[in-house]
């Protein structure tokens, strides 16, 4: 089976500070990489995924995330948040040849004036 | 623009009922699920299906069965509602796993049982 740990539960940051989101998985199977964001009162937003290839994985809003096999992780990052960054941040795996999404528990992004 | 649809975005109902909750999506996917949301919980995976009248249990599947009739609607119903089933329930479906395809969601239902 496989398993996600979101390290962090809550982010808080000041705007136009950098930001890392820290996500480990594991799994003994390969696996697909997804970062989705919650806003308030709405469902999930797809940011990114690794799905193969290049290791750095740039998304929506000036994300991006690196997969990191060996240490089994997938980081996300903004160099400078926005208020507007403000959401729950879900890191989650598919393992090749499966069907359905296994999510960590989330961490909520707090971006202060 | 890709839909996913729940028929309801709050829900209040007594214990004992028996609970529908529906998703209708539009894109033809084959894959559908039902998403349980609790804080600190993250999503965790009730039943999904990959094809009309195919389901399978996901990590949280007492209490709840599923029916999948139609490819674009997948119903999550509760038997026989308790309290501790309270919580927000989120649909999702996709055609699969490539660089192309991603998985959308529904707004989410708040189901409250009282």
């Amino acid at each position: 089976a496989q398993s996600v740990t979101q390290l962090d539960s809550q982010v808080p940051v000041f705007e136009e500070a950098p930001v890392e989101l820290r996500c480990n998985y594991s799994s003994s199977v390969s696996v697909y990489l997804f970062w989705y964001v919650q806003y308030p009162n709405q469902g999930l937003q797809l940011l990114l995924k690794y799905l193969s290839g290049s290791t750095l994985v740039k998304g929506i809003n000036g994300f991006e995330a690196e997969f990191n096999k060996s240490q089994t992780s997938f980081h996300l990052r903004k160099p400078s948040v926005h208020i507007s960054d403000t959401a729950e941040y879900f890191c989650a795996v598919v393992p090749t040849g499966r069907r359905a999404l296994t999510f960590g528990s989330g961490t909520r992004l707090q971006v202060q004036p | 623009d890709v839909k996913v649809t729940q028929s309801s975005r709050y829900l209040v109902k007594r214990t004992g009922e028996k609970v529908f909750l529906e998703c209708v999506q539009d894109m033809d996917h084959e894959n559908m699920f039902w998403y349980r949301q609790d804080p600190g919980l993250g999503l965790r995976l009730i039943y999904f299906s990959y094809d009309v009248k195919m389901k399978e249990k996901g990590d949280i599947p007492e209490g709840y069965s599923v029916s999948r009739e139609k490819k674009e609607r997948f119903s999550l119903i509760l038997e026989s509602a308790s309290t501790n089933q309270t919580s927000m329930y989120l649909c999702a479906s996709t055609s699969g796993w490539d660089k192309n395809t991603e998985a959308f969601f529904g707004q989410g239902t708040r189901l409250t049982v009282v």
